[in-house]
């Protein structure tokens, strides 16, 4: 059982090259999460999916964009790197879609970004 | 605004002594409330909830927490700490309606360092 899976683990990129993040999870969770840490800013919510089909914008939106046409994968897209993009980027998922949900997160081992 | 607050960048105990980890919570409404940990090179693992009911959370590897509603803290606590306890500890609070997303905000990180 893999749990969450990230790939690439490291990708350097430069200034305006694109490219992609994915996220596999196999525990059939409805939620799926795009986050960025940061040096003293903890993790920061880029945008998150509630099922199939379903994308939201979180607290740092800007610069990203998420599809999740199948509902054990989540992308996360970066179309013009910029310096500022330079994070670790961790892929989470959780169970949900009813009301006692608590939201408990399963996290991925994270994808390091550089832009150059 | 719902944020989390973790007073202290880093926390420094001899091993065998109590530890404590901050956290200080301001959310509508009555609080979801977790702690993650996160080892170097990996991704977050879950430690403990409080969703209601008793104040005292016990968790994995030992770690318990206490809820204050008064004081609006979830510190995390160990009788006894162990240098395999060094890592970086989150604090988070859950917002939204679990049926909505149920997203987690997080606090910036509080390194322990656990020496023997």
């Amino acid at each position: 059982n893999a749990g969450v899976t990230q790939t690439p683990k490291f990708r350097v990129l430069k200034t305006g090259q694109s490219m992609t993040l994915l996220c596999a999870q196999d525990m059939n969770h409805e939620y799926m999460y795009w986050y960025r840490q940061d040096p003293g800013m903890g993790l920061r919510l880029i945008h998150y999916s509630v099922g199939e089909g379903t994308t939201a914008k979180g607290e740092v939106p800007d610069g990203y964009n998420v599809s999740r046409l199948k509902k054990q994968n989540f992308l996360l897209g970066l179309e013009s790197a910029a310096p500022s993009q330079t994070s670790v980027y961790f892929c989470a998922s959780s169970y949900g879609g009813h009301r006692e949900y608590t939201g408990e997160l399963f996290f991925g081992e994270g994808s390091r970004l550089t832009v150059l | 605004a719902q944020s989390v607050a973790q007073p202290e960048d880093q926390v420094n105990v001899a091993e065998g002594n109590p530890l404590t980890v901050k956290c200080t919570y301001s959310v509508s409404g009555n609080p979801y409330l977790f702690w993650y940990v996160q080892y170097p090179n990996r991704g977050l693992q879950f430690l403990l909830k409080y969703i209601t009911g008793d104040n005292l959370v016990k968790g994995s590897y030992g770690f318990e927490a206490e809820f204050n509603k008064s004081q609006t803290s979830f510190h995390l606590k160990k009788p006894s700490a162990l240098v395999s306890d060094s890592a970086l500890y989150f604090c988070a609070v859950r917002v939204g309606r679990g049926n909505q997303g149920g997203k987690l905000i997080f606090g910036q990180g509080t390194e322990l360092s656990v020496k023997p």
